[in-house]
């Protein structure tokens, strides 16, 4: 059972481009959401992250979007850039120090 | 470099070997994740610790699947008897007992069992 659903697997944005990818969550006791971004041959980084008492958080051309009623969250990546180009999850856990539940990941590639 | 350490960062092992992977964390980092990702997935978790005790296992690790964390701060992942199905990145994640902190990953060991 996908306890984390996330969606589009793969996208293709223009440089300059806002890209946007989807998360959808089942289990309420989830209470916080991290993003990571993760380049071929490395590990996974973290990117930027959220707790459900905001709606929104931005970190430079990063903002992470909550819908804590619809157990959405989404992740907004402004002025895409070539070097954006990776693969990116998200993932979501009871708390901040306890084992993460990851989506598939979607494949960004932003082109020229 | 004082990221999250492992060795080796590719393994290539024959079916029914066993194989041993190390994983180095922050040093003021007392929580340890060891998670497995196949191609094209994300990241599943298999164990990890606070300390030297092992908090939580992951109905994935199977009885040929065994973690240890000694004295608190380096950690290895045996698989006994190697399937194919064990081929996979085994990717080894430390942070602070802290609610809230960020876990940091190292760069995995790759493992093709052949």
């Amino acid at each position: 059972q996908q306890q984390v659903k996330q969606s589009p697997q793969s996208l293709i944005v223009q440089k300059g481009g806002i890209s946007i990818i989807n998360c959808a969550y089942e289990n309420t006791a989830f209470d916080y959401f991290p993003w990571y971004q993760q380049f071929p041959g490395k590990g996974p980084a973290l990117l930027i992250a959220i707790r459900p008492d905001v709606s929104e958080k931005k970190e430079g051309r990063f903002t992470i979007s909550f819908n804590k009623s619809a157990k959405q969250f989404s992740l907004h990546i402004m002025d895409s850039q070539p070097g954006d180009s990776a693969t990116y999850f998200c993932a979501a856990s009871p708390s901040g120090n306890t084992p993460l539940v990851f989506g598939k990941g979607t494949r960004l590639s932003v082109i020229a | 470099d004082t990221g999250v350490s492992q060795n080796p960062r590719h393994k290539i092992t024959k079916r029914g070997q066993n194989v041993t992977f190390r994983c180095d964390p922050i040093s003021e980092h007392n929580r340890l994740y060891w998670y497995r990702q196949t191609l094209g997935q994300g990241p599943e978790f298999l164990t990890y610790f606070q300390n030297e005790a092992q908090l939580e296992k992951s109905r994935l690790l199977s009885d040929r699947f065994s973690a240890e964390r000694p004295k608190g701060s380096f950690s290895t992942l045996e698989i006994q008897r190697t399937e194919q199905g064990d081929s996979a990145m085994y990717l080894c994640a430390s942070s602070l007992a802290n609610v809230g902190t960020e876990a940091f990953f190292g760069q995995g060991t790759r493992l093709t069992v052949v």
